[in-house]
């Protein structure tokens, strides 16, 4: 176990609907990363939020948004959803940034919320 | 062409037997690499890490890093059933992790 919770497990919905993914990180990290795992891109990396500020950007779709709360739990939020978003959508977090090349900075991921779009 | 490079497989080995997977990269900036194994239905949970070049071993796995061809390596000696998995590289990045699209690996018993 990571310590780091992702709710809910599984989720189907419908196109077009909005879903929320939640995540609490592990206690004391101040970084949430989102990522994606689909079949044919592997793991992609979305967002990441420092201590309730946005501090990068991946290839995440305008449809799709984030936020990090004053408990340090994050939430992602897609809407307008197609049947191209079902995907697995991981949860990691750390102790820091990471924001230099010479860091190393260990993400601890989260079980992961299976979404299904129909 | 993708920043880390990995052949998807799958790879089927009998128990006992050793595992070579690798990875290639494409940006040398960044000084640390990562194995990360990923369970069926579970999340990525970190094997090991390497610092730059070089070797780092733990127990049965071997993490090598040849940066003067690009090419990470890691090793798992006497293989076993419960190594089934998918193992996925990675590399740093600033303020996230680059990952390869990760090796199935199916150890027979």
């Amino acid at each position: 176990d990571s310590g780091v919770t992702q709710t809910p497990k599984h989720l189907i919905t419908a196109t077009g609907q909005r879903v929320t993914l939640r995540c609490s990180p592990r206690s004391g990290d101040l970084s949430v990363y989102w990522y994606q795992q689909s079949l044919d891109q592997g793991l992609q990396f979305l967002i990441q939020y420092y201590n309730g500020e946005e501090r990068a950007k991946g290839n995440i779709l305008e449809r799709f948004s984030a936020q990090q709360f004053p408990d340090l739990h994050s939430e992602l939020n897609l809407s307008s959803l197609e049947l191209g978003d079902s995907a697995l959508y991981f949860c990691a977090s750390s102790v820091d940034s990471g924001g230099t090349p010479s860091s190393y900075n260990e993400q601890f991921f989260g079980p992961g919320t299976r979404l299904t779009v129909l | 062409q993708k920043e880390v490079e990995q052949d998807p497989g799958p790879l089927s080995v009998p128990e006992g037997a050793i595992v070579s997977l690798n990875c290639t990269y494409s940006n040398s900036a960044f000084q640390y690499f990562m194995w990360y194994r990923q369970y069926s239905r579970k999340g990525p949970e970190l094997l090991m890490y390497t610092y730059s070049s070089g070797n780092k071993e733990d127990g049965r796995f071997t993490a090598q890093v040849d940066k003067s061809s690009k090419y990470i390596s890691l090793f798992i000696r006497d293989s076993q059933p419960s190594d089934s998995a998918t193992y996925l590289c990675a590399r740093t990045s600033p303020n996230k992790l680059i990952f390869g699209t990760g090796t199935l690996l199916a150890v027979q018993p």
